[in-house]
């Protein structure tokens, strides 16, 4: 949405081309991991998820791969589409006997036709 | 989401009024959440409930209150709105067991002046 989308990184690429979208997530004790799109005006979608005891999960044209060591996550997204532009957030849950989760800021991916 | 509804979806209004935001879930879930998005910032977690006894605050829950009426409804109350809650607010369900994600409405644009 054009207010979420202000002072956010922002990742350019032409159509058909793949994407990568990049997040640190915070605490090494996080179990569970998921990936959300934004479109403007909508809520969060999601995307796909990964557990922690996983280190890469694929989806219908995406792929999640988790890097516990250096508390990296990243979405790969295949033969991105202008449908794809929104913007994309990582959430991870730090465990515990609740589903509370924390949400990063998110990044702005823009496809150009 | 179109199985989580949020009303109204913008309402402006002046400094001091209450207000009532109300989601509805036809998604049978049990856990409900309301955050609120702010620009530059991830997603923050107001209050939530695992069913209709349980309720909790979440990390920013002062100067609201929320109200579960039915498995199915979880409104937000903002008792004397002020201009810093001026913000995109949103309600999310999830299923029972830790690491499912949690499935968002559209959100409720709500303006203080």
């Amino acid at each position: 949405g054009e207010s979420v989308g202000l002072h956010l990184p922002t990742l350019s690429v032409q159509e058909g081309d793949n994407s990568i979208i990049n997040c640190a997530y915070s605490n090494s004790a996080s179990d569970y991991f998921i990936w959300y799109k934004q479109e403007s005006g909508k809520g969060p979608q999601f995307i796909i998820d990964i557990r922690s005891n996983m280190d890469k999960r694929q989806g219908q044209r995406v792929t999640v791969l988790l890097n516990k060591t250096v508390k990296h996550l990243s979405l790969q997204i295949a033969a991105t589409q202008p449908g794809d532009s929104a913007v994309y957030f990582c959430a991870e849950r730090p465990g515990g006997a609740t589903n509370k989760l924390i949400f990063g800021t998110g990044t702005l991916l823009a496809v150009q036709p | 989401d179109a199985d989580v509804t949020q009303t109204p979806r913008n309402r402006i209004t002046k400094t001091g009024k209450r207000i009532m935001l109300e989601c509805s879930q036809t998604k049978g879930h049990d856990r409900m959440y309301w955050y609120r998005q702010d620009p530059g910032l991830g997603l923050r977690l107001i209050y939530y409930s695992f069913d209709v006894k349980d309720i909790n605050k979440g990390e920013i829950s002062d100067g609201y209150s929320v109200s579960r009426q039915a498995q199915a409804k979880f409104s937000l109350s903002l008792e004397s709105a002020i201009p810093n809650q001026t913000a995109l607010y949103f309600c999310a369900t999830s299923g029972p067991r830790e690491g499912q994600p949690q499935h968002f409405g559209d959100g409720t644009r709500l303006s203080i002046l």
